[in-house]
């Protein structure tokens, strides 16, 4: 069974870091993308971006409003993603999904698996 | 980037009853990649439709997906009590990867 468990939430002040974990198994994690999506309570999901698998070089994608700030990593040998977030404003106060991407370069198929969330809140 | 604008943003309904759901992209959305998700309070959004018109795995047929280019559909033919959620569109055939508003599916 696929399962996707984020960590790392919490509250932070504006302007500081933090850094999200998700945590996979039931599948060979190196054989896919992994992405982060974002939702702000009550509002619609937002794309943050996405990681290739390491056949494709480990890169990454951004959405615009966070590219320059947030960066996704990943940690094959121990099945899990990160999302460090830089720069924190109150806007990125939002529930923080990471999913399960595609085998291949671009995405292909949509999301199928989900974690459960984190909640990241931004405030002084 | 590709804006998805769904439509109606509020959908009052009886269960039984037929819902046809609007996505309308600025921009054609290639190779029709364009999914569905149903999310309910609490939850995580769950994949219903992929390829514009494909059923995920497990999801019942009477959720469908239509549409090309710009305009794309979800339709489920009967409402079932645990239909009542919010739905988004997503558009991943072109870089940033982008979802609609969602439009809420409510018992009337």
């Amino acid at each position: 069974e696929v399962q996707l468990v984020e960590s790392g939430g919490g509250l932070v002040q504006p302007g500081r870091s933090l850094r999200l974990s998700c945590t996979a198994s039931g599948f060979t994690f190196g054989d896919y993308a992994m992405n982060w999506v974002r939702q702000a309570p009550g509002k619609g999901l937002e794309w943050v971006g996405f990681i290739r698998r390491e056949t494709y070089g480990g890169t990454t994608e951004y959405g615009a409003s966070v590219e320059g700030r947030f960066t996704i990593s990943r940690d094959d040998s121990k099945s899990i993603a990160y999302l460090q977030m830089n720069s924190l404003k109150t806007e990125d106060t939002a529930f923080y999904y990471c999913s399960r991407g595609t085998p291949y370069y671009y995405e292909t198929s949509g999301y199928q698996y989900w974690g459960q969330g984190t909640l990241v809140t931004v405030s002084s | 980037e590709i804006v998805l604008t769904q439509s109606p943003g509020t959908l009052s309904l009886s269960p039984g009853e037929r819902a046809s759901l609007s996505c309308r992209a600025s921009q054609s959305v290639s190779n029709k990649y364009l999914a569905w998700y149903q999310q309910k309070p609490g939850q995580a959004p769950r994949l219903l439709i992929y390829g514009a018109s494909s059923r995920a795995t497990g999801i019942p047929d009477r959720f469908s997906g239509s549409g090309s280019g710009t305009d794309y559909t979800l339709i489920i033919s009967r409402l079932e009590p645990e239909d009542f959620a919010v739905y988004s569109c997503q558009q991943y055939g072109t870089l940033p990867l982008t979802f609609g508003g969602g439009t809420k599916v409510e018992i009337k």
